[in-house]
């Protein structure tokens, strides 16, 4: 059974770029939620798919939005980056909608 | 909207003693608290979790206690071990909001030797 994996690891963007982040679920899950986690915070909820549709979001803007594939893997996609959007970037997933999540070990993002 | 309260923001503790962080929430419908460890480098990692109908949970060395009426709930690590060293995440979940978890600000456990 493997885990949440999620690519790239690290990623460098200057302000004003887009920029996509990947996640492949684990295996038999269904649902993945992203978080935001700037540096010595908590993760904040930013949004959650499940069979491919949007089922929930925080409180971010638009500009970050999500993708969830037939084989539940996902997408983050954050446009007109801002240096405040430089965090950890994570990927959890659960099976329908179930608490108990498995995380990855997030992509570090730095907009400069 | 919900709010999570976690306390110390830093706990150092001798190996072998025990540590407990103590977290607070807002809103009195949540019904799902979980504990999350998170090493450099990695994620968190999900280490216990306890439901409203229950008081207390235990796994060998952590336990958790919730008090449903001061809206309270903490984690407790007995016999400490260098590799308990890690920063520790309260979380609280309302199950009819899509199971959105609301973190606590994290407590950064240092088990010195």
């Amino acid at each position: 059974e493997t885990g949440v994996t999620q690519s790239p690891t690290h990623l460098i963007k200057t302000r004003g770029q887009q920029v996509t982040l990947r996640c492949s679920s684990q295996s038999g899950h269904n649902t993945v939620s992203w978080y935001q986690q700037a540096l010595g915070q908590g993760p904040q909820f930013i949004f959650q798919y499940y069979r491919e549709e949007e089922n929930g979001r925080g409180n971010f803007p638009p500009r970050f939005s999500g993708l969830q594939f037939p084989n539940y893997s996902s997408e983050l996609n954050v446009n007109a980056l801002e240096l405040d959007d430089s965090a950890l970037y994570l990927c959890a997933s659960s099976l329908e909608r179930r608490n108990g999540y498995t995380f990855g070990s997030g992509t570090r993002l730095t907009v400069v | 909207g919900e709010n999570v309260e976690q306390h110390p923001s830093t706990l150092s503790v001798q190996e072998g003693d025990s540590a407990v962080i103590k977290c607070t929430y807002s809103d009195s419908a949540s019904n799902y608290f979980p504990w999350y460890k998170q090493e450099l480098g990695k994620g968190p990692q999900l280490i216990i979790d306890i439901r409203s109908n229950v008081g207390e949970k235990k796994d060998q060395r952590i336990a958790v206690t919730l008090n449903k009426t001061a809206k309270h709930f903490s984690l407790h690590i007995t016999e400490t071990q260098p590799e308990d060293s890690a920063v520790y995440f309260c979380a609280a979940s309302l199950m009819d909001s899509n199971y959105q978890l609301i973190w606590g600000a994290g407590t950064k456990l240092i088990i010195k030797p």
